[in-house]
């Protein structure tokens, strides 16, 4: 069976602070497919990344970074210096299946 | 560049009523999908479309069915709508085979059964 879990339901961080969300993964698939989306207040669903179990690289994109770890199926998301725009609810999610994890809704105050 | 476009935005419908939820996209995308999203639960698949003319079931099709006559449209039907069937819907898109490529949605329908 797949699924996810983003055990953090709610994260609360000031502006600036540095923040990580996680998402634990279940799959009996040995190939793979990992994403995250943000879901800002207005309530669009906006892609962020996808990542390719073959590769366990980490991804940085400006204030975003991930560390996927195959070992721990983990794929978790790091928010550098955070900021009020990045208040959203934000989705794991596991291909094949395309199930999505429960969310995790950021809240960056100034 | 439209993307997908659902209608209605927003539907309030008596249960027992039948109701369909509209989806377009412009992109040409082969995979479509319905998902629910509901509080504390995230999205959950109802019903996908890998290529014109195939459907399939996702987590939580019951009450609900699919058409995918061309490859542009992809309704969502309730034959006979139920509270517990409030929820918002997304459509979405993918250009590649399903769980391969990220998903385009569209902006959501909001539908109330009472």
């Amino acid at each position: 069976a797949q699924k996810v879990t983003q055990a953090q339901t709610e994260i609360s961080v000031v502006e600036k602070e540095d923040v990580t969300l996680d998402c634990v993964y279940e799959t009996r698939d040995t190939t793979y497919y990992l994403f995250w989306y943000k879901q800002p207040p207005s309530g669009e669903l906006v892609f962020l990344i996808r990542r390719n179990s073959f590769d366990e690289q980490n991804e940085i994109s400006g204030r975003y970074s991930w560390n996927f770890q195959k070992s721990t199926s983990s794929f978790n998301f790091t928010i550098t210096a955070s900021q009020v725009v990045d208040s959203a609810v934000y989705f794991c999610a596991l291909g094949y299946g395309m199930r999505f994890g429960a969310g995790t809704r950021l809240t960056v105050k100034p | 560049i439209a993307g997908i476009t659902q209608a209605p935005t927003s539907q309030i419908l008596a249960a027992g009523r039948r109701m369909t939820l509209r989806c377009t996209q412009d992109m040409r995308h082969n995979a479509m999908y319905w998902y629910r999203q509901d509080l504390g639960l995230g999205l959950r698949l109802i019903h996908y479309s890998n290529t014109a003319g195939t459907t399939g079931k996702g987590e939580v099709p019951d009450g609900y069915s699919v058409s995918r006559a061309n490859t542009d449209d992809f309704p969502l039907t309730l034959a006979s709508a139920v509270p517990s069937q409030t929820s918002v819907y997304f459509c979405a898109s993918s250009d590649r085979h399903m769980g391969t490529g990220e998903l385009f949605f569209g902006e959501g329908s909001r539908l109330t059964v009472l």
